[in-house]
């Protein structure tokens, strides 16, 4: 059974506006949260992160928010760039494991339109 | 720097053969680990290793060794391939942990004939 699930397998938006990436968790251990982008024949690399004790984090034109009693994240691009055509990951680390293991979604393929 | 490097980037196997993933890293990271990415299934950690000698066991474990004799290389064994073994395998390194950002390789195509 999947602790961490993107429900969205594919998401298209016009360039300019806002995408919005969802991920739900059941894992109530959980408490540091990811997102990791990765283009076709790359590895995948990191792009936000968001610890249990806060509810938003933003960096330029992502935020991630976190709403925990619905064990659930998203992911706000704004805007939405062509370059951002991705699969996005988010990915979740338990404090049981002492931050040694992640356990990923399974992907949201985002194309942006120009 | 290279940053993290894998070797081969494709391999096809037959059924029973054995194989060795290379990963290396050139960042003095701590934290190496090695996932492999299913369609849908996102990816899933096979084996991680926070310092030289120290290994542990991921969400699949099943079928693959690692060892850690270096900060630098964190080698992934398949002992028996077989065809449920067909993915595209990542290595990663960080600081110390997941919750450092993680750096990944290129990947490996691995098809299991």
């Amino acid at each position: 059974d999947q602790q961490v699930k993107q429900n969205s397998p594919s998401l298209s938006v016009q360039e300019g506006r806002i995408s919005i990436l969802n991920c739900d968790y059941t894992n109530s251990m959980f408490d540091y949260f990811l997102w990791y982008k990765k283009y076709p024949a790359e590895g995948p690399t990191f792009l936000i992160s968001i610890s249990s004790i806060k509810d938003k984090n933003e960096d330029g034109r992502f935020t991630v928010f976190l709403n925990k009693s619905a064990k659930h994240l998203s992911l706000h691009i704004v805007p939405s760039q062509p370059g951002d055509s991705a699969v996005y990951f988010c990915a979740a680390s338990a404090y049981n494991n002492a931050g040694n293991m992640l356990t990923f979604g399974g992907g949201t393929r985002l194309m942006v339109k120009p | 720097n290279a940053g993290v490097t894998q070797t081969p980037k494709f391999q096809v196997l037959k059924t029973g053969q054995s194989m060795t993933l290379q990963c290396a890293q050139d960042m003095n990271h701590e934290y190496m680990s090695w996932y492999r990415q299913d369609p849908g299934m996102g990816l899933r950690l096979i084996h991680y290793s926070v310092g030289a000698g120290i290994t542990d066991q991921g969400e699949v474990p099943n079928g693959y060794n690692v060892s850690r004799s270096t900060t630098e290389d964190f080698p992934l064994r398949l002992l028996s391939a077989a065809p449920s073994q067909t993915s595209v395998y990542f290595c990663a390194s960080s600081r110390s942990g997941v919750t450092d950002t993680q750096y990944f390789g290129p990947g490996t195509r691995l098809t299991v004939l």
